[in-house]
């Protein structure tokens, strides 16, 4: 089982909706993360957040909003999107040690997997 | 210039044969080395990391690192029909903030 837990699974929306998928993990995890993922194509990093600040923003468009409510909750808010905005948006943790990362692996979510028509 | 570069495959190799996997990063403050194995449809998962130059076994694994080649590789001994999937390489890069870039990924056929 995995301990992060991405919602929705599934996602289909127009591109005027506004939508958000969330994420939440309860290993104390203080580094997290959103991936984009294109079928057979690599995960794509889009947004991390230390310590519920965000951190790297890789220029992702303005139309993804990524939000930290606290240190096991990450959102990412979604506002007129493209159809090639589709995809698997994965979720991810990694812990900290002293301000360092520990082994910086990894622990995704499922993921959710976002249709925009 | 790519950050992390793989053969994208596909590998084919029989069942109980040695498969070979190949990772070249730029050394841009990287700090971890990973391998990922992802499933199709799924998630990626670890499969090992590794820090220091030289060799890092894990049962059927052996993961190699040479810094100064900018090199990382994954072996798999004895590979089963349960090992076809894409192998992810990732490295972790400090750069004002932590993070980790995946490379294209190699695709793996175990033939029974």
């Amino acid at each position: 089982d995995t301990e992060v837990t991405q919602t929705p699974k599934h996602l289909v929306m127009g591109m005027t909706n506004k939508k958000s998928l969330k994420c939440e993990q309860h290993m104390g995890h203080r580094a997290m993360y959103w991936y984009k993922q294109k079928a057979k194509k690599p995960p794509e990093l889009m947004f991390v957040y230390s310590y519920e600040k965000l951190s790297i923003n890789e220029s992702v468009p303005s139309r993804f909003s990524p939000e930290c409510p606290n240190s096991s909750l990450l959102n990412l808010h979604l506002h007129a999107l493209q159809p090639e905005d589709s995809a698997l948006y994965l979720c991810a943790s990694s812990q900290f040690v002293g301000g360092q990362l520990s082994t910086g692996e990894l622990f995704f979510g499922e993921g959710s997997r976002l249709t925009v028509l | 210039q790519k950050e992390v570069e793989q053969n994208s495959g596909p590998l084919s190799v029989p069942e109980g044969a040695i498969a070979s996997l190949n990772c070249t990063y730029s050394d841009r403050g990287s700090q971890s080395f990973f391998w990922y194995r992802q499933y199709s449809g799924k998630s990626p998962e670890l499969i090992m990391f590794i820090y220091s130059n030289g060799d890092k076994e894990d049962g059927r694994f052996t993961a190699q690192l040479n810094k100064a080649s900018q090199y990382v590789s994954l072996l798999i001994r004895d590979s089963q029909p349960s090992d076809s999937a894409t192998y992810l390489c990732a490295v972790t890069f400090n750069t004002g903030g932590f993070k980790t870039i995946f490379g294209a990924g190699t695709r793996l056929f175990v033939k029974a």
